[in-house]
């Protein structure tokens, strides 16, 4: 079957402008989750939702980012007033719930760079 | 709070040799502990976890990893490294409080033929 995908697959911007990236889940996972992967670092948590309500919030690092996923399905990460310092590759996995042991399928990512 | 380490930003290992790669971690209560692997240009895959039970695991591709609760040690083994096991490799962790995951930094795996 199909795994998690996202696209753009790439995303350029400039500083000052608002991006969209989008996350499809694999086809009955319920849980999704976001995070970000700066160079040279592992992935970092930022918000994961359990269907349609964001879960935890935690990892958002300010009000520019903001995530939804209105239907419980397809989910969409927002960041407003890009910033050089926001550049980096955006993971999405899903899980078939949102259990503590469950495996996380992760897609290929979005990398966006703000110039 | 919950956090990895992985001390080696690289390990090197001849084919055929085995390899470690280590991970330490820091949480409250008991562990779930994750091997993943990131190939260029791909999304991160599983390895394997621990749960519980026995302090060996064995996961995909031949890997296994060892939990030591003493030493709050996860590291990654494998008997016999191919040149295609190079990769670059992460520890994660999640605490009691759910799926939330912490990852270490990655540690980049060379196997030379």
């Amino acid at each position: 079957g199909a795994g998690v995908s996202q696209t753009p697959s790439n995303k350029v911007t400039e500083k000052g402008k608002y991006v969209e990236l989008r996350c499809d889940p694999i086809s009955g996972h319920t849980a999704l989750y976001w995070y970000r992967q700066s160079l040279g670092q592992g992935p970092e948590f930022l918000i994961y939702f359990q269907g349609t309500g964001a879960a935890d919030d935690s990892g958002l690092p300010n009000d520019r980012f903001f995530a939804v996923r209105p239907e419980g399905s397809v989910s969409t990460l927002k960041i407003q007033r890009t910033e050089r310092g926001d550049s980096a590759v955006y993971l999405c996995a899903s899980s078939l719930n949102s259990g503590r042991d469950n495996e996380q399928f992760f897609g290929p990512g979005t990398r966006l760079t703000v110039l | 709070a919950q956090s990895v380490a992985q001390p080696e930003d690289q390990v090197n290992v001849a084919e055929g040799n085995p390899l470690t790669v280590k991970c330490t971690y820091s949480v409250s209560g008991n562990p779930y502990l994750f091997w993943y692997v990131q190939y260029p240009n791909r999304g991160l895959q599983f390895l394997l976890k621990y749960i519980t039970g026995d302090n060996l695991v064995k996961g995909s591709y031949g890997f296994e990893a060892e939990f030591n609760k003493s030493q709050t040690s996860f590291h990654l083994k494998k008997p016999s490294a191919l040149v295609s096991d190079s990769a670059l490799y992460f520890c994660a962790v999640r605490d009691m409080g759910g799926p939330k995951t912490i990852f270490g930094a990655g540690t980049r795996l060379f196997v030379k033929a």
